[in-house]
């Protein structure tokens, strides 16, 4: 039932892009997505509510593909604020699942 | 406004004890959740409430692990007997949900539990 995170880390220079995926064998109505800086709480970014959608966050897209049970994490021109754990999760219920999160660590 | 508290921050016990975790959500906030991070890991669902009532204890990982919540707020988390592989954050969460739909989840800073 977790969903699948990829890649599990990523380290990137600033100004670099890099994508977040999200996949699950089971049929997604939503997807939620998540970012934990070190030592801080999770902090909302988004969800996607409809399959194909896509919403944004500052330069942070995703696209949700309910067909193919997965959605994406675009952060373009990364900055170094974008450093830390993203995680995504699916509603089960009603409660989220989420992932075991991907860290991602920007370089100036 | 003010956002969700957890107390302590920090604590530590020795094996067998038993620890009480408190979690203050959002006022009116209906729906509050309980997660277990530990070192790397993931967010590890632990158990929902909807007002005082807990229709989801699905995550409680032992008969050791218990939650209440009283007047619609203030919710507890109480782990009896602790245990070397309780040590972790524990992450509270509160939410507005309306029925059949989960909005954003908003969490506090956790308490992070050491058992020696």
């Amino acid at each position: 039932q977790q969903p699948v995170q990829s890649p599990q880390a990523v380290i990137l220079r600033e100004g670099e892009d890099a994508v977040i995926n999200c996949s699950s064998s089971k049929a997604l109505y939503s997807v939620h997505w998540y970012r934990q800086k070190h030592g801080e709480a999770p902090v909302f970014l988004m969800i996607l509510l409809k399959g194909g959608e896509q919403k944004g966050h500052d330069k942070i897209s995703a696209s949700f593909n309910e067909k193919k049970q997965q959605s994406s994490l675009y952060l373009t021109a990364s900055q170094l604020s974008y450093s830390g754990t993203y995680f995504c999760g699916t509603e089960i219920g009603d409660k989220i699942i989420f992932g075991k999160g991907t860290r991602l660590h920007i370089l100036p | 406004g003010a956002g969700v508290s957890q107390s302590p921050s920090n604590k530590v016990t020795e094996k067998g004890k038993d620890v009480e975790l408190r979690c203050d959500p959002i006022s009116g906030h209906t729906a509050l959740y309980w997660y277990r991070q530990s070192l790397g890991q993931g967010l590890e669902f632990l158990i929902y409430f909807q007002g005082n009532s807990a229709p989801d204890k699905s995550g409680l990982p032992s008969d050791r692990f218990s939650a209440e919540r009283t007047g619609g707020s203030v919710s507890t988390l109480t782990i009896q007997r602790t245990q070397q592989e309780d040590s972790a954050v524990y992450l509270c969460a509160s939410s507005s949900r309306a029925a059949g739909i989960l909005r954003e989840q908003f969490f506090g800073p956790g308490t992070r539990l050491t058992v020696l």
